[in-house]
């Protein structure tokens, strides 16, 4: 079955620590994968996509094929990095559809 | 340039009555999704258009769901007999297709059936 978890509903961190945000899939062919972000009051928004392999905003994500996960890490985490970030993972070919995960809430206290 | 625009943004109903959910993609987006997110949920997958025709239904939850893109623009979520059950937010997202898979959301429309 294809499935995204992210195991952590909400995850609290000071300013200034590293953060990780686990993503863990299941997909039976090569996917891609990617992490979204929701801002308070904003629509979902794209962060990172594992072809780009770009840093955006301090966050990187390597894709681990080994391990099926794509975690999301920052070594110094800012306040306005406090939002939901939701992991999706979308097929190679076919109809491109998203498989999201259920999000975690990272709060990032001063 | 504009995003996707949802319209309305909120619409607020009675179990059994019909609505109508609209999607204004960016222009130039051959591809068009829809999704469902419950409270607490991420979103799930509805419905996927590429230009005109419905190339994957295969997330709609039964046959009171029902959406059209006509002219391979504007698509409109048509909900009838509502139930309760149905009250999320429904996101629409559009991309330019194919392996140009970024896909851009619209903010929503949050339905609610009383």
């Amino acid at each position: 079955a294809q499935r995204v978890t992210q195991p952590e509903k909400l995850l609290s961190v000071f300013k200034g620590a590293p953060v990780e945000l686990k993503c863990n899939y299941s997909y039976s062919g090569s996917p891609e994968l990617f992490w979204y972000v929701q801002y308070s009051r904003q629509r979902l928004q794209l962060l990172l996509r594992h072809i780009s392999r770009e840093s955006i905003k301090g966050f990187t994500a390597d894709l681990n094929k080994g391990e099926t996960s794509f975690h999301l890490k920052k070594p110094f985490a800012q306040e306005e990095d406090s939002a939901m970030y939701y992991c999706a993972l979308s097929g190679a070919s076919g109809t491109y559809k998203y498989i999201f995960g259920t999000g975690t809430r990272l709060k990032v206290l001063a | 340039g504009a995003g996707v625009s949802q319209t309305p943004s909120n619409k607020v109903t009675e179990k059994g009555k019909y609505v109508e959910l609209r999607c204004d993609p960016i222009s130039g987006h051959t591809a068009l999704y829809w999704y469902r997110q419950s409270l607490g949920q991420g979103p799930e997958f509805l419905i996927y258009f590429q230009g005109t025709g419905a190339a994957d239904d295969s997330g709609l939850p039964n046959d009171r769901f029902f959406a059209v893109r006509p002219e391979g623009s504007v698509s409109t979520l048509k909900i009838q007999r509502t139930e309760r059950g149905d009250s999320a937010v429904y996101l629409c997202a559009s991309s330019l297709g194919g392996d140009k898979n970024i896909q851009y959301f619209g903010a929503g429309t949050r339905l609610s059936v009383l």
